[in-house]
């Protein structure tokens, strides 16, 4: 079965640095998203990306944060300067189009790209 | 968001019938139950989903509530790879940008 691939599985940087994580969603999915997940707390939505543009943002995904598909495949996730409290683990996910007979809003979720700020 | 309510853990006996309770009081008319889980060291995983009525799948069930003010999602045998987080979400259906609230969901201990 198809999946959600995230590079890298870790990153660290220091503080104030600019991170890029880079993310394939599955091939035919047409919905994007990124989440995180600092340790040992719940998983936290940041944005949801749809027919190229932002569909809706959460508090936190401010002006440091930006998505970006540049090419067919690729999704990415950029950190403009990464503070401390940026370490967390951040989940790419993708969705399918409504008609592909899947759930209304099934998501399919990457392992993860786990940042460490310094 | 309407809220869900989940326990904060529950236990099981490998391959014994295990229920999940969810109350979601708020839910409103439009509003899917849709349950995930996350294994340790792992992204969250869809497990099932439903509208009003009951649903099973090669994962799990799904039993909902004649006013859709609580749901269970039952797992018919534990397995120890069973062992995660289960989060009950409300999403609504198609047409909303289909972002996901996690809760702080139930973790599932299975014991052998």
């Amino acid at each position: 079965e198809p999946e959600v691939t995230q590079t890298p599985s870790h990153q660290v940087t220091q503080m104030g640095q600019e991170v890029i994580l880079r993310c394939v969603p599955i091939s035919n999915h047409l919905y994007f998203y990124w989440y995180r997940q600092i340790l040992g707390q719940k998983v936290e939505f940041l944005v949801s990306f749809y027919n190229n543009e932002i569909s809706e943002k959460s508090e936190i995904f401010d002006d440091q944060f930006s998505v970006e598909r540049p090419d067919g495949s690729n999704f990415t996730l950029k950190i403009r300067s990464t503070k401390l409290e940026d370490s967390a683990m951040y989940f790419c996910a993708s969705s399918p189009p409504p008609s592909s007979g899947r759930a209304q809003n099934e998501q399919f979720f990457g392992p993860g790209t786990r940042l460490t700020v310094l | 968001d309407a809220k869900t309510t989940q326990p904060n853990s529950m236990e099981s006996n490998e391959e014994e019938p295990v229920h999940l309770p969810c109350n979601h009081s708020t839910i409103s008319g439009t509003d899917y139950i849709h349950w995930y889980r996350q294994l340790p060291s792992q992204g969250p995983e869809y497990v099932i989903h439903g509208l009003t009525s009951n649903v099973n799948n090669r994962m799990a069930s799904l039993a909902i509530a004649e006013d859709r003010k609580s749901s269970t999602l039952i797992l018919h045998r534990a397995t120890l790879r069973d062992a995660a987080v289960y989060y009950c979400i409300l999403n609504l259906g198609s047409g909303n940008t289909g972002k996901l609230i996690f809760g702080q969901g139930t973790t599932l201990q299975v014991k052998p």
